[in-house]
């Protein structure tokens, strides 16, 4: 069974640095692209960026590549997603994802991330 | 303003059709395979269709997608109260070398 597991809801001040991470399991890690996406309050669904675990090769939305990195840790089957520079509105929902056939098919369950003031 | 366009919410009553339209361009659309995802509040979001048109397993047939040109729509036939949720379609943009999604459609089962 395919399980992505996130790490716990974070609580942060503008201005300063997180880093959020995502566990593999039930497939090679290597073998799938990884996605970070993630919805603000009342927002939609918005692409972070992703990364070929097998490489280390990442590509990022415009908008944020200047404040994100996304790492993968092959010895442990884990991504992080560092964002840095943080803002009130990127208060939101993170969601890893791994991509099999072309499309994001299995997600993990989510970490929250409120930036305050 | 997101770059692919969904209506905001679509409603039906229980065994009803519905469609969720997903509008892009040359550069998403036009050039790439849609995925769709259904997301109810405090889950993680499912796939659905992808491929344009293919179901993975687990997803049930009332649910199916097809695409022409720029556009794509998703449809739930035989609509169920568990359908009740948001709906995102997403696809690769060659223009912004990044993956899109739609504004989202709320689906309302009255």
């Amino acid at each position: 069974e395919v399980q992505l597991v996130q790490s716990g809801a974070e609580v942060k001040k503008a201005g300063t640095t997180v880093k959020i991470s995502c566990r593999v399991s039930g497939y090679v890690f290597t073998d799938y692209y990884m996605h970070w996406v993630r919805q603000a309050p009342g927002k939609g669904l918005e692409w972070v960026g992703h990364i070929d675990p097998e490489d280390g090769e990442t590509i990022y939305a415009e908008h944020l590549q200047a404040r994100i990195t996304i790492t993968a840790d092959t010895s442990i089957d884990t991504i992080y997603l560092e964002m840095s520079d943080l803002r009130p509105d990127d208060t939101a929902v993170f969601y890893c994802a791994s991509e099999a056939s072309g499309s994001l098919d299995y997600w993990g369950q989510g970490t929250l991330l409120t930036v305050s003031s | 303003q997101s770059v692919l366009t969904q209506p905001p919410s679509v409603s039906g009553t229980p065994g009803q059709r519905v469609a969720i339209s997903c509008s892009g361009s040359s550069s998403n659309i036009g050039s790439d395979t849609v995925s769709w995802y259904q997301h109810l509040p405090g889950t993680a979001p499912r796939l659905l269709i992808y491929n344009n048109t293919e179901r993975p397993s687990g997803v049930p047939d009332r649910f199916s997608g097809s695409k022409s040109g720029t556009s794509a729509s998703l449809a739930i036939s035989g609509l169920q109260s568990e359908d009740e949720a948001d709906y995102f379609c997403s696809v690769w943009d060659d223009s912004l070398n990044g993956r899109v999604f739609g504004g989202g459609t709320k689906v309302t089962v009255l």
